[in-house]
């Protein structure tokens, strides 16, 4: 019963450097979305796939990038942090007709 | 486009109060609406969901009743346990404008804390 899977759990970067975030999901699902969360801000989508090989931008998506090369995996990179990315990020997975499954999330800190 | 106002928290009940958190959307086309709840720590995990107008999402003992003319989901408990004490997302899910997948909005979410 994995489900979605993230990965670091927490992460402290400085400034400039670069980091990926890891996503992985075990339910064959098409749909793969990374949402940051801010206080009094909800989920902001930043990327988003409708499968392997497709990606689009979200309302969010600068700073971001996003590769789908197979249908379990949604890596979010972070090229060159910087102190706004500070928040907290989940990945998403959705079959047709189904719900979101979260992950339980990544805490950024950028320092 | 899209977009979700909740109502803002955070709400503060004793065991066994009413619960009421408001859900407003806009939409173009014919949403599905869902309550989200995400606990301490953890990701969100769907509660409940209704799908086309009139239609009574239920799960928990939390209900909502999608009112398209109010443009209204909003979430009630008729009796509230320490167990409720999260963070609840109203959202709802769309057609993006290239048709080819649903996304979902999200509301800016209401901590609720219950105390014993």
């Amino acid at each position: 019963n994995a489900g979605v899977t993230q990965t670091p759990k927490f992460q402290v970067l400085k400034t400039g450097q670069s980091m990926t975030l890891q996503c992985a999901q075990d339910m064959n699902h098409e749909y793969m979305s990374w949402y940051r969360q801010d206080p009094g801000m909800g989920l902001r989508l930043i990327h988003y796939s409708v499968g392997a090989g497709i990606t689009d931008q979200g309302e969010v998506p600068n700073g971001y990038n996003v590769s789908r090369s197979t249908t379990e995996d949604f890596p979010l990179r972070l090229l060159s942090a910087a102190p706004s990315q500070t928040s907290v990020y989940f990945c998403a997975s959705r079959g047709v007709g189904t719900e979101a499954f979260f992950g339980q999330g990544t805490r950024l800190t950028v320092v | 486009g899209n977009s979700v106002t909740q109502m803002e928290g955070p709400v503060t009940l004793s065991e066994e109060a009413f619960l009421t958190i408001n859900c407003t959307y806009t939409a173009t086309g014919y949403p599905s609406l869902f309550w989200y709840v995400q606990y301490p720590g953890e990701g969100l995990q769907l509660l409940l969901k209704a799908t086309k107008a009139d239609d009574k999402g239920s799960n928990k003992g939390f209900e909502a009743t999608y009112r398209k003319e109010t443009t209204s989901f909003h979430l009630e408990k008729g009796s509230v346990q320490v167990s409720d004490s999260a963070v609840y997302f109203c959202a709802l899910s769309d057609l993006v404008s290239s048709g080819s997948a649903r996304q979902l909005t999200f509301g800016s979410g209401t901590q609720l804390t219950v105390l014993p």
